[in-house]
């Protein structure tokens, strides 16, 4: 069964530009989760999904990140004008449900750094 | 405030020692436990669950919960060099899929 998967693995920016990373979840598993790691630091919630629908982006940093999962399967989180404060690891993970008792398999993740 | 506290920061074991590690929830909601743990240049993968009181095995691995406290650890026996990582605590709230990661201990364990 192949995993989580996450595109680019890696990104440098300078400040002001944007990117986007994308997610493809397990197949079946309907709740999707981005998380910011940042450096040497535990996952931070930004946002997540039930199937296509937003359950709470209440953790997204400012309105320079937006999250989108359109049919229910794959996601793209995007960074618009990026500060250095953005530098880290963007995690996705997801779950086949289970309201809070089932595992979360994450991605490899995307690391950004912000120059 | 971060709704999950871990401690220690870091620990360094001997090969074939005991690591343990400590968590505690500071919301009633999130009383739901896992422990992950993640490798350099990897993803956080689940070593295992607690839902109950108790204690749970799994392997060299045991968990204790203590949910009128809300307070979790996790033991590895017989540690091993490949189990060097950071280990995070993480509860879930049961009512919207909500899962929070604690900041994470970092292990070293010396052959």
């Amino acid at each position: 069964e192949a995993g989580v998967t996450q595109s680019p693995r890696y990104a440098v920016l300078q400040e002001g530009q944007a990117v986007s990373f994308w997610c493809d979840p397990i197949s079946g598993h309907d709740t999707l989760y981005w998380y910011q790691q940042p450096r040497d630091q535990g996952p931070q919630l930004l946002v997540y999904f039930r199937d296509e629908a937003v359950i709470d982006n209440s953790q997204l940093p400012s309105d320079r990140f937006s999250a989108v999962r359109p049919k229910g399967t794959n996601s793209t989180l995007k960074i618009q004008s990026a500060k250095q404060g953005d530098t880290a690891t963007y995690l996705c993970a997801s779950s086949p449900g289970g309201a809070g008792t089932g595992q979360l398999y994450f991605g490899e993740g995307s690391k950004l750094t912000v120059l | 405030q971060q709704k999950v506290q871990q401690s220690p920061e870091s620990l360094s074991v001997p090969e074939g020692g005991m690591a343990s590690f400590n968590c505690t929830s500071s919301d009633r909601n999130f009383q739901y436990f896992w422990w992950y743990r993640q490798h350099s240049g990897e993803g956080p993968k689940a070593l295992m669950s607690i839902f109950s009181d108790g204690d749970k095995k799994e392997g060299r691995f045991t968990a204790h919960l203590n949910k009128a406290s809300l307070h979790v650890s996790l033991h590895i026996r017989d540690s091993q060099p490949s189990d060097s990582a950071l280990y995070f605590c993480a509860a879930s709230d049961t009512g919207n899929y909500k899962y929070v990661f604690g900041a994470g201990t970092r292990l070293k364990v010396i052959a």
